[in-house]
């Protein structure tokens, strides 16, 4: 079954950090490339960056509201995929979201997909 | 960065044909994908690129493009289809970066 557990979610007070884990099971994970997607309470879905896979560099990018604060890193020997979370601010309270980031193309139209989600961590920045 | 923008709420009434779109320049560029949210679960993947369907997504979920407007047809929705639905794509920007819509929240009357 293909699966994705994220967990080190908590409350942590602003100016902190936290660090989020991800265990993927049943798929390649070396192959994948990842992200992380955050959903404030009541809000929508947002972005926060992705990792992609060895073999395409691990190149990674950022939402401008968590680029020089987060950092997501790797390692395919434990098929985890985390996110580093420092100089936290209230505004990023939310459940964070691990996925799996699909590309591909068509006739030129070049797409990304988020294919297999996570049931969600939650994130709470308050003093 | 490129902003994709949705109507916050849509109706439909049951056994009914609904669109739902989604509106940015990154659109011109790129594909679009769709997920479907009910409450305390975790997004679903609907529709991506010309409208590819994961396995087990009903046939009845649809996904479309043209200029800078995506679209996600329902065709008969039924009640188990009052959720809330995203739209996401690359950014245009130039930068490898993704952006999501703000959302439509579908009422099944």
């Amino acid at each position: 079954e293909v699966q994705l557990v994220e967990s080190g979610g908590g409350l942590v007070e602003p100016g902190g950090s936290l660090r989020l884990s991800c265990a993927a099971s049943g798929f390649l994970f070396r192959k994948a490339w990842m992200s992380w997607v955050r959903q404030a309470p009541g809000k929508g879905l947002e972005w926060v960056g992705h990792i992609k896979s060895e073999a395409d560099g691990e190149t990674t990018d950022y939402a401008a509201p968590v680029k020089d604060r987060f950092t997501i890193s790797r390692d395919d020997s434990k098929n985890t995929v985390f996110l580093e979370m420092n100089s936290l601010k209230t505004d990023d309270t939310a459940v964070y979201y691990c996925t799996t980031l699909g590309s591909g193309s068509h006739y030129g139209y070049y797409y990304y997909y988020m294919d297999v989600w996570g049931r969600g961590t939650t994130v709470t920045v308050s003093s | 960065s490129s902003e994709l923008t949705q109507d916050p709420a849509v109706s439909v009434a049951l056994g009914q044909t609904v669109r739902i779109t989604c509106q940015g320049d990154s659109l011109r560029k790129y594909y679009a994908s769709w997920y479907q949210q009910k409450p305390g679960q975790a997004p679903l993947l609907l529709a991506y690129g010309n409208n590819n369907r994961p396995s087990g997504i009903p046939d009845r979920f649809s996904g479309s493009s043209s200029g800078n407007t995506a679209s996600l047809t329902i065709t008969g929705a039924q009640a188990e289809d009052e959720a809330d639905y995203y739209c996401n794509s690359r950014d245009s920007s130039g930068k490898d970066q993704v952006v999501f819509g703000g959302g439509t929240k579908l009422a099944v009357l």
